[in-house]
């Protein structure tokens, strides 16, 4: 089946910094990728959509300029988180879609800011 | 705008129970509904993929029931075994121009016990 790897699968970073989150479509190439939240005991709130050679289009609430998301090949989608706070402590998890309407879930990053 | 609520939300059973986990959506507007499974602090595997002109679908011990008119989807798993035990998600899409969306539920989180 389609797999879809993310990196880091952990991160722990001071406040203030930037992290950067990669998505790759190891065996398909995605036109499209999401990116989504989960805070704890919560379900996964979808963030971004991004399009392979496009700006990405982000939720209602969600701030482009802070969640800043490249799509600049078919295999990759790298997620930065800019100047990261404690509230913007997430399980991040990224899903590609292939030619069918079917999303593969890659398999999430866990981001502590201290 | 599409909201997808899952009762119980949690649920605790001995091992060899059959059991049923229950999805509602308010848009009965959807392409499909997917169930997923998901582990503590792992990405999603999904389970079973119900399209909208579908009524149910069946995969091992699992059944998935869909009533789009209704607005609601059923999980059946019978005979279940503390291997079953995680957080069970299920996700509507809702094809919207230029891609596809999953809006997921809050989740069943499934403990079986020995």
């Amino acid at each position: 089946g389609a797999v879809v790897s993310q990196h880091p699968s952990w991160v722990i970073c001071k406040s203030g910094t930037s992290v950067k989150i990669e998505c790759r479509s190891l065996d398909f190439q995605a036109t499209t990728m999401f990116w989504y939240r989960q805070f704890p005991k919560q379900s996964l709130m979808l963030m971004a959509t991004s399009n392979e050679g496009s700006k990405a289009t982000y939720e209602q609430g969600v701030e482009k300029d802070k969640f800043l998301i490249n799509h600049a090949s078919l295999t990759l989608s790298t997620l930065t988180v800019t100047s990261a706070h404690p509230e913007d402590s997430s399980f991040y998890i990224c899903s590609a879609g292939g030619a069918s309407d079917t999303q593969y879930f890659g398999p999430g990053t866990r981001l502590t800011v201290l | 705008k599409q909201e997808v609520t899952q009762i119980p939300a949690a649920l605790s059973v001995p091992e060899g129970e059959n059991l049923v986990l229950n999805c509602s959506f308010t848009d009965s507007a959807i392409y499909n509904l997917q169930w997923f499974r998901q582990d503590p602090g792992k990405g999603l595997t999904s389970l079973l993929l119900i399209q909208s002109s579908q009524r149910e679908q069946t995969s091992g011990r699992l059944n998935a029931s869909l009533d789009k008119s209704s607005g609601r989807s059923t999980l059946y798993i019978a005979a279940s075994q503390p291997g079953d035990s995680a957080t069970y998600l299920c996700a509507v899409r809702k094809l919207t121009g230029g891609g596809n969306k999953l809006t997921f539920g809050t989740g069943t989180q499934l403990k079986v016990e020995l």
